[in-house]
């Protein structure tokens, strides 16, 4: 069955400085979307991406934060500066329509800032 | 601002009983609900969704009700396995189609 891939699974950084966390999103599809989970607390909504735009964006996902696709198949979140509260599990999740089918999501990446 | 939430935290039950995990939310308005699973340090596994209109989803020995005028949901697992155990999170699509809002979830073990 195809999956969402992220990488890395873990990464440690320093306050302050610059993360990119890779997704490659499954192949055919068109809606693309990053969330969090800090430890203990619920999954939360960051971003939603659509034909190349963002489509919404929490109130987390302020000045900080960027995502791009820069080619057909990886889509990325940038976290510029980090602090020590962004500390969490990052998912990437994509699907193939909007509102008719299921979320895939992938695996997540680790984000520890020391 | 819709919120979702998730009753009980936490279950545990022996194993070949069937239980019921319970979710509400706030606004009507949603396009979905997907009921997820989620195993300690891993991803979320979709494992059904039920559209607007519908009223039930079933996949082998889960079940999954919409009752969406009074904001509820239900997943029911039938002849509950060990291999059920993990964190069962219930999310809402809303009104703007753009997102998908998460229960805090409800944590699952099954005794063998």
């Amino acid at each position: 069955e195809p999956e969402v891939t992220q990488t890395p699974s873990h990464q440690v950084t320093q306050m302050g400085q610059e993360v990119i966390l890779r997704c490659v999103p499954i192949s055919n599809h068109l809606y693309f979307y990053w969330y969090r989970q800090i430890l203990g607390q619920k999954v939360e909504f960051l971003v939603s991406f659509y034909n190349n735009e963002i489509s919404e964006k929490s109130e987390i996902f302020d000045d900080q934060f960027s995502v791009e696709r820069p080619d057909g198949s990886n889509f990325t979140l940038k976290i510029r500066s980090t602090k020590l509260e962004d500390s969490a599990m990052y998912f990437c999740a994509s699907s193939w329509d909007r509102s008719n089918e299921k979320l895939f999501f992938g695996s997540g990446t680790q984000l520890s800032v020391l | 601002k819709q919120e979702v939430t998730q009753i009980p935290a936490a279950l545990s039950v022996p194993e070949g009983e069937n239980l019921v995990l319970n979710c509400s939310f706030t606004d009507s308005a949603i396009y979905n609900l997907q009921w997820f699973r989620q195993d300690p340090g891993k991803g979320l596994t979709s494992l059904l969704l039920i559209q607007s209109s519908q009223r039930e989803q079933t996949s082998g020995r889960l079940n999954a009700s919409l009752d969406k005028s009074s904001g509820r949901s239900t997943l029911y697992i039938a002849a509950s396995q060990p291999g059920d155990s993990a964190t069962y999170l219930c999310a809402v699509m809303d009104s703007s189609a753009s997102k998908i809002i998460f229960g805090s979830g409800t944590r699952l073990s099954i005794r063998p």
